[in-house]
């Protein structure tokens, strides 16, 4: 298996624009989680899904960020729109039976 | 929420030499698992073990659910383990995990 995918790796962007970060989840795991981490907040769950149903979202900062997951194998984290603050390493990460595995992270930049 | 700490914060270890890292929780768990993110920022997922003791290589971690700990030992380290240990862990229902500060480990030669 390949593993969590994120895409894309690096994001650079402008303050106003829309972001738009990408995950697939290994196949067959059932529950998905989208995690934030900043030197100054370490690792924060934003949202987590269990067969594509948003079950926590209150980690999310505000209005301005959406998760959506259409279908077992994709999910989406939207920033808009994006702020300097909102710079961070995102990650996704997907669970079986409890234990999480995370993809490489999309390293977000709002300049 | 509950409360993850982690100690010590920083370690610096001559390769070979052997260490353990504690994870203390305010709550009681029922998932706890511990992660090592490496120097590229990739997030491995070493051990899930709410209760007992595991080993895998020259890992190994024990877990005293009772009491509110855990503990990562690293033997023989080697340049490698270098990076930042995590735990996290899941309390009460749902799913949701909440991770420690995590102690961040150089291992020199």
């Amino acid at each position: 298996d390949a593993g969590v995918i994120q895409s894309p790796r690096h994001e650079v962007t402008e303050m106003g624009q829309e972001v738009t970060l990408r995950c697939k989840p290994i196949s067959g795991h059932n529950s998905l989680f989208w995690y934030r981490q900043t030197m100054m907040r370490g690792l924060e769950l934003l949202i987590y899904f269990n067969n594509n149903v948003p079950i926590d979202d209150s980690g999310m900062p505000e209005d301005r960020f959406s998760a959506k997951m259409p279908n077992a194998s994709f999910s989406t984290l939207k920033i808009q729109p994006s702020e300097p603050r909102d710079s961070a390493v995102y990650f996704c990460a997907s669970s079986l039976a409890w234990r999480a595995f995370f993809g490489q992270g999309t390293r977000l930049t709002v300049v | 929420g509950i409360q993850v700490e982690q100690s010590p914060p920083d370690l610096i270890l001559q390769e070979g030499a052997n260490s353990t890292l504690r994870c203390n929780f305010s709550d009681s768990v029922n998932n706890l698992q511990w992660f090592h993110q490496n120097p590229w920022g990739q997030l491995i997922n070493l051990f899930y073990i709410p209760s007992g003791t595991k080993q895998n290589g020259r890992l190994s971690a024990t877990t005293g659910a009772t009491e509110r700990y855990s503990l990562l030992y690293i033997s023989s380290s080697q340049t490698t383990d270098s990076g930042v240990y995590f735990c996290a862990v899941v309390t009460g229902g749902g799913n949701k995990l909440t991770f420690g500060t995590g102690t961040q480990l150089k291992v020199e030669l």
